[in-house]
C-alpha cells in the first residue's frame, strides 16, 4: 500500500497482559515516530527512529514501553504488563528524511485495557 | 519546551462559509515549523498545511490558509467555503527545525459543518 499501515486496528487486553503493536511505514521513509493519543487529547510523542537507530525515546512513559525497528523498516511498540492508563490510540508516522517536513500518519491502533 | 494552545474545543460553521480555528504557540527557538492536521472519525491524521517560521508569506493550500502572526505567536487556520466533509477534529502542531524531532500537538478543535 501507499500509506502507513498499522496492525491490529483494535486491541483489547486484560490488565497485566503484554501487547505488541506493529507499524509499516511508507517504503523508503527513514524516520519513524510513535505517538500516544488519549481520549479527547492531542497526540503525544513517544519515540523516534532514524533507520534502525532509536534516537529519541524521551516520551516513553515507563520502562514497560519498548519500541524497536531492527531492519529500519517495520517497527513494533511493545507494552508489558498493561495498565488501564495505557488505554489510548497509538499512532505511527513516517517521514522521508531526518529533516522531512511532513509526517505521514497511519490509522492508529486503539488499545483498550480492561 | 514547546507548547501549543487551542482554546476552542468546538466550533460550528454553516456550509459554504469560512471559519477560523485558533492556535497559539510558545517556544524560545527561532526556527520552527507549524502544522495543521485534520483527524476525521476514522482516526487517521491528515496533513493540511505547513508554515515555516522564516516564511514571509502565509501558507495556502487550496481552501486552507494559515494566518501566521509571528509577533503574536499565533498560527490560525482559515478554511474557506466549508464543506460537510470538513467536519472533523483539527490539530495544530509544532516542530523545531534542524532536528528530526517530534511534533508537539495542541488539544484540538472539533469542527462541525452544518447545512
Amino acid at each position: 500500500g501507499a500509506g502507513v499501515s498499522q496492525s491490529p486496528r483494535y486491541k483489547v487486553a486484560k490488565r497485566g497482559q503484554d501487547v505488541a503493536l506493529r507499524c509499516d511505514p511508507i517504503s523508503g521513509h527513514v524516520s519513524l515516530f510513535w505517538y500516544q493519543q488519549a481520549l479527547g487529547q492531542g497526540p503525544e510523542f513517544l519515540t523516534y527512529f532514524q533507520n534502525e537507530a532509536q534516537l529519541d525515546k524521551s516520551g516513553l512513559p515507563s520502562d514497560r514501553f519498548f519500541a524497536e525497528r531492527p531492519e529500519g523498516s517495520v517497527s513494533t511498540l511493545k507494552i508489558q504488563r498493561t495498565q488501564q492508563e495505557d488505554s489510548a490510540v497509538y499512532l505511527c508516522a513516517s517521514s522521508l528524511g531526518g529533516g522531512g517536513v511532513e509526517q505521514y500518519f497511519g490509522p492508529g491502533t486503539r488499545l483498550t485495557v480492561t | 519546551a514547546q507548547k501549543i494552545t487551542q482554546t476552542q474545543p468546538g466550533m460550528f460553521v454553516q456550509e459554504k462559509e469560512a471559519v477560523t480555528l485558533d492556535c497559539t504557540y510558545d517556544t524560545s527557538d527561532q526556527s520552527y515549523g507549524l502544522f495543521w492536521y485534520k483527524q476525521p472519525s476514522s482516526g487517521e491524521m491528515i496533513f493540511l498545511i505547513y508554515q515555516g517560521s522564516y516564511d514571509e508569506q502565509n501558507a495556502t493550500e487550496g481552501r486552507y490558509s494559515l494566518n501566521f502572526q509571528k509577533a503574536r505567536k499565533s498560527a490560525n487556520l482559515v478554511i474557506s467555503a466549508s464543506q460537510l466533509g470538513d467536519s472533523a477534529m483539527y490539530f495544530c502542531a509544532m516542530r523545531l527545525t534542524g532536528t528530526a524531532s517530534k511534533l508537539t500537538f495542541g488539544t484540538g478543535t472539533r469542527l462541525q459543518v452544518t447545512l
